[in-house]
């Protein structure tokens, strides 16, 4: 079975930019959660999809949005880019979700450099 | 908890020792508990996972021990190899029934030495 898929692997963007960000879930999954990494404050929750709604989401600013299709891909975008978004976008997958204690696999990230 | 910090805490172990490394979660309503490895370059693999009703959980080479009463987390590797050179996470669920995310220990770097 192949794994979480993200694209592009890196992006480079200017401030004020807007970017999206892909990821396809593993088949079968049709919960896709995405997490932001970063040096400073590590791993943060960003937003979960299920069925195309969001179901729960973290405590970052409306600048970052995201939807998931019929399919469960997922995009995330992120507007007005600022030089502290620069980080390791995560996506990751799970059949139903996490609150029903299945672990979520993990693609490889997109890494997002903001100059 | 949640991730802090620039400097991750640090185990070295020799190569063909066990290691252990330790994980402190805040929540004391979290009902399932997550290991993760992440190698450079690389999204976080799942190690093994374990709920709240059980207090050992064992895979290959792995062992989780859940200590509920200290809110305490621990990953047993058994016969480090160097492929086990890298960060482990910890991660604790958090939230309502059917609207929870996790949330991610700071991680621990674990360095194989020859």
């Amino acid at each position: 079975k192949a794994g979480v898929t993200q694209t592009p692997r890196y992006l480079i963007k200017t401030r004020g930019q807007q970017v999206t960000l892909s990821c396809s879930p593993i088949s079968g999954h049709r919960s896709v959660s995405w997490y932001q990494q970063t040096p400073g404050q590590g791993l943060q929750f960003l937003f979960e999809y299920f069925s195309e709604t969001q179901r729960n989401k973290g405590n970052f600013p409306g600048r970052f949005s995201g939807r998931q299709f019929s399919n469960s891909r997922s995009e995330m975008n992120v507007s007005t880019l600022e030089l502290g978004d620069s980080a390791l976008y995560l996506c990751a997958s799970s059949p139903w979700g996490t609150g029903y204690n299945q672990p979520q696999h993990f693609g490889d990230g997109t890494r997002l450099s903001i100059l | 908890g949640e991730s802090v910090g620039l400097h991750l805490p640090t185990l070295s172990v020799q190569e063909g020792d066990n290691s252990i490394i330790n994980c402190a979660y805040s929540n004391s309503a979290s009902d399932y508990f997550i290991w993760y490895k992440q190698e450079s370059g690389k999204g976080p693999q799942f190690i093994i996972d374990i709920r709240s009703n059980m207090d050992k959980r064992q895979g290959q080479r792995v062992t989780v021990l859940l200590n509920k009463t200290v809110k305490h987390l621990s990953l047993q590797i058994a016969a480090t190899q160097p492929g086990d050179s890298a960060v482990y996470f910890c991660a604790e669920t958090e939230g309502l029934q059917g609207a929870q995310k996790l949330v991610f220990g700071q991680g621990t770097r674990l360095t194989i030495n020859p």
